[in-house]
Order: structure tokens, then C-alpha cells, then sequence
């Protein structure tokens, strides 16, 4: 079956500009997740869904990001008015569930740059 | 919160036993252990996890010491298409019932030929 999308592969942005970068969980799978991962770093951890609720949202780098999750589905990460430090590949993964036995499934990512 | 130590870099020789430490000496009692790997420019991809005892699957067996301070991932027969780097994960879980993946920096093994 389809595995874990992302959309774009590829995004160059003016700082300053906003962006929206989306992810395409494997249907079914109620919990998402979302990383960054900067050059050469590993990764961190943003912020999570359990369907459509992010219960903690302390893991966002600054007020200038956000995300959504609808429909149990799809979701948007937003960095408004972007900075050269966010300059990064997002990865989005998602999971059949919350609990500890299950796997997390990675999309290849959004790599991000701001000029 | 728990965080984990990998050293940078390891080889080794193909058909043999790679052997990965991980240190997560501040780790809580219910906080699990994971190792993901990610392959040059791709999603990471799961490899195994546990709380206490030794796990093995198809792929690779986690031992994990007795005081959980310390991890050792070991891919039985490496190959070439194993070099990739290595992260060893704790997930923290919080009174509130939430939760966070705490990823180490890695470890990028390069198995030779």
C-alpha cells in the first residue's frame, strides 16, 4: 500500500515568506508526527497527533509555527514569516497508534530552504 | 528529559556482527528505548524497541542493560546496504499522558567490503 507522502519535496522560500508543507499519512494510522532534521543534526521532535488533536505543542521551535490535522488525515505544518534558521528537511511520519509498540512509519520529507 | 549517547562513527567488515552502543543513563522507568535507521537521504526506518528485557526481530537484537542505563543494537550479519545512520531513541512519556521522541545525535556505521 502507499506509504507516507509528502508534499513539496522540495520548497525555496524568500525570508520572510510563509510556507505550508503537508503530509499524507498511511490510511488508517491515527497518530502523525512531525521532525526536523537540520544539515548533519539528528532529529527533532515537533509536535504529534492523536487524530485530530495535538496534545502538546511545546515541542514547536517559536509562535511562527503551527499545525492541523483534519479528517483524521492529512496535515499542514505552517512557518509564518520564515527565518534562514528554519531552513531544514521536515519529516512527517505516522503510526497505527499512540502506544509504545507501534512503529513509526517516515515520508521522505520536505527539504526547506530560506534565502 | 532522557537524552542518548552514540558515538559518531563506526565500520565495520562485511558478514560481521556490528555492535552499537547507546547511553541513556538519565532514562525513567517507563521510558522505552528505539533504534531507527536512516539510509542517505530517505525517512528513517524502524529496527526495534524495548523497555527492559532483550528483544530480537528480523532484522537486529536490542540488549539493554540491567539499570536500562545503557543500549547495545546488534545487527547479526552486516552487509553493505546496512551502512546508514544509526539513531538510538528514547520516548518520554509525561504525567499529563503525552509523550515526546528524544533522538540522539547517531551513529553512521559504514560496513566494508
Amino acid at each position: 500500500g502507499a506509504g507516507v507522502s509528502q508534499s513539496p519535496s522540495n520548497k525555496v522560500t524568500e525570508k520572510g515568506k510563509d510556507v505550508e508543507l503537508r503530509c499524507d499519512p498511511i490510511s488508517g494510522h491515527t497518530a502523525l508526527y512531525w521532525y526536523r532534521q537540520r544539515l548533519g543534526q539528528g532529529l527533532e521532535f515537533l509536535i504529534y497527533f492523536q487524530g485530530n488533536s495535538a496534545p502538546d505543542k511545546s515541542g514547536l521551535p517559536s509562535d511562527r509555527f503551527s499545525a492541523e490535522r483534519t479528517g483524521e488525515s492529512v496535515s499542514t505544518l505552517t512557518i509564518q514569516r520564515t527565518q534562514q534558521e528554519d531552513s531544514a528537511v521536515y519529516l512527517c511520519a505516522s503510526s497505527e497508534g499512540t502506544r509504545s509498540r507501534y512503529e513509526q512509519y517516515f515520508g521522505p520529507g520536505t527539504r526547506l530552504t530560506v534565502t | 528529559d532522557a537524552k542518548t549517547t552514540q558515538p559518531p562513527s563506526m565500520d565495520c567488515a562485511e558478514g560481521r556482527a556490528a555492535n552499537l552502543p547507546c547511553n541513556h543513563s538519565t532514562i525513567s522507568g517507563n521510558e522505552y528505548v528505539y533504534w531507527y535507521r536512516q539510509i542517505h537521504s530517505q525517512g528513517p526506518q524502524y529496527i526495534i524497541h524495548g523497555l527492559k528485557n532483550n528483544e530480537t526481530n528480523e532484522m537486529a537484537s536490542l540488549i539493554i542493560t540491567e539499570d536500562r542505563k545503557s543500549s547495545t543494537l546488534i545487527l547479526p550479519h552486516a552487509t553493505l546496504r546496512d551502512t546508514a545512520v544509526y539513531y538510538c531513541i528514547v520516548r518520554v512519556a509525561y504525567s499529563s499522558g503525552t509523550y515526546k521522541y528524544i533522538f540522539g545525535t547517531g551513529t553512521r556505521l559504514k560496513v566494508l567490503a
